[in-house]
Parts: structure tokens; sequence; C-alpha cells
């Protein structure tokens, strides 16, 4: 079955430390996305890429990092100077914008990985 | 930057049928998307409109939008307990290169 893994699904953290959550898709898809969610906010983009090799900040990409040296992996990076990194993070992939028949671009979603600083 | 406003929590019985609104700032949105997240997952695509429509169906889902107030809402007809999620609205504008805007979210309820 295609679809995109997230893990680790929960991952506690000590304050100072990196950690990295991975994404992998099967798709075939070309872009994906890091998107983080905070209770009572809605989704909030931290990275994106639409090709190997290239990627852009999203609204809040201070305190992040990501790679996307294959196709089907885009990990982000949590770093120490991210200051609040308690949250809920998703990444999701999609066609590349603009080669669907219908123009909508339509994000698929991982199960999430919830990250706690202790 | 562009907004996505929700109401954060509706109740509903079962049997009845659900109305979740959403409203937007960007006139120029595209594309407009209803998502479904159930506790602890990822987000499922439910349905999505394109902004010259102003309805779609799709079984027990209907969308409606209105553009002149830039409004768009999700009927589910006859809910049920499994419809019990977070319900997110999500516009993409023209010149977005494909990033979704994504509202904060409504908490549907299902009770007995």
């Amino acid at each position: 079955d295609g679809g995109i893994t997230q893990s680790p699904k929960y991952l506690f953290r000590k304050e100072g430390q990196n950690v990295t959550l991975s994404c992998e898709q099967n798709l075939n898809h070309d872009a994906m996305y890091w998107y983080r969610q905070d209770p009572g906010q809605g989704l909030r983009l931290i990275y994106y890429s639409q090709i190997v090799n290239d990627f852009q900040k999203g609204d809040i990409a201070e305190g992040y990092s990501v790679s996307r040296e294959k196709k089907e992996s885009f990990p982000l990076t949590v770093t120490s100077a991210q200051k609040n990194p308690t949250a809920f993070y998703l990444c999701a992939s999609s066609i590349l914008f603009g080669a669907t028949s219908s123009g909508a671009n339509v994000l698929t979603f991982g199960a999430g990985s919830r990250l706690t600083v202790l | 930057g562009e907004d996505v406003e929700q109401s954060l929590f509706l109740s509903v019985r079962e049997g009845d049928s659900s109305v979740i609104n959403c409203t937007y700032t960007d006139s120029s949105s595209t594309y407009l998307y209803w998502y479904k997240q159930e506790p602890g997952a990822g987000l499922q695509l439910l349905t999505y409109i394109f902004s010259n429509m102003d309805m779609k169906q799709d079984q027990r889902l209907t969308v409606l939008l209105n553009k002149k107030d830039k409004h768009l809402s999700l009927r589910i007809a006859d809910t049920q307990t499994g419809d019990s999620a977070i319900y997110f609205c999500a516009e993409m504008g023209p010149d977005s290169w494909g990033k979704l805007q994504f509202g904060a979210g409504t908490q549907v309820v299902v009770t007995p």
C-alpha cells in the first residue's frame, strides 16, 4: 500500500538536544511538507520541498532544519534553538503543484510524530 | 498573511446534520479543502472545491461556497459517532505554489 510513514510516533527530548523526525513516502510524490500542530491552532508550515536537493522555509522555520537527498525522504531536525518544540508534527506529500489535471494540490498526510520536551 | 477561521467546537446528536463553517480572507483562493483528523492521527482529505463552484456533493457530504462572503461550509448528513473528529478547512491561493493555509480546526462531538 502506498503512503507516508512517520517515525517515531512518540519522542521525548531533553532541553538542549537536537532530534530528527523521519518521513518516508512511497507515493512517488515530488513535493513534501512539514507542518506543526498545536492545540487550538491550525497547522503551520515549517518547511517544504518541491524537488530533490531543494527546499524552502515555511512560516515558522526558525529552530528547524531539513534535507531532501532522496525523493522518498524528507527528515526534519528540531534543533536546540527551537524555543518551544513540544508539539505534534505532521509530514505530507503531494504531486508537484501544477502537474495535476484538476489543478488542486491534494496533500496526503502521515500519522504524525508527537515530540515532548522534558 | 492570509487567514482561515473556524469555530472551535460543535456538538451534534447522532442522526442529525452537522454544519461546520469556515471563513477565509484571500479572495483569490483557487481551491478550498476539508480535511478530517481522528485522535492521534494525521489528516485525511474529505473533499475539495474549486473556487468557481458554489456547491459540491459527495455522498453524505455537501460543501457550500459563498465566494462573495468568503464563506465555506461542510454539511454532514445523518451524523454518526464515527464522524467525531477535528475538521480542518484549508485554502490554496493562486501564488502559493501548492501550499495550503489551514484553519484551527473544529472539534465535532457526536452524542447518542
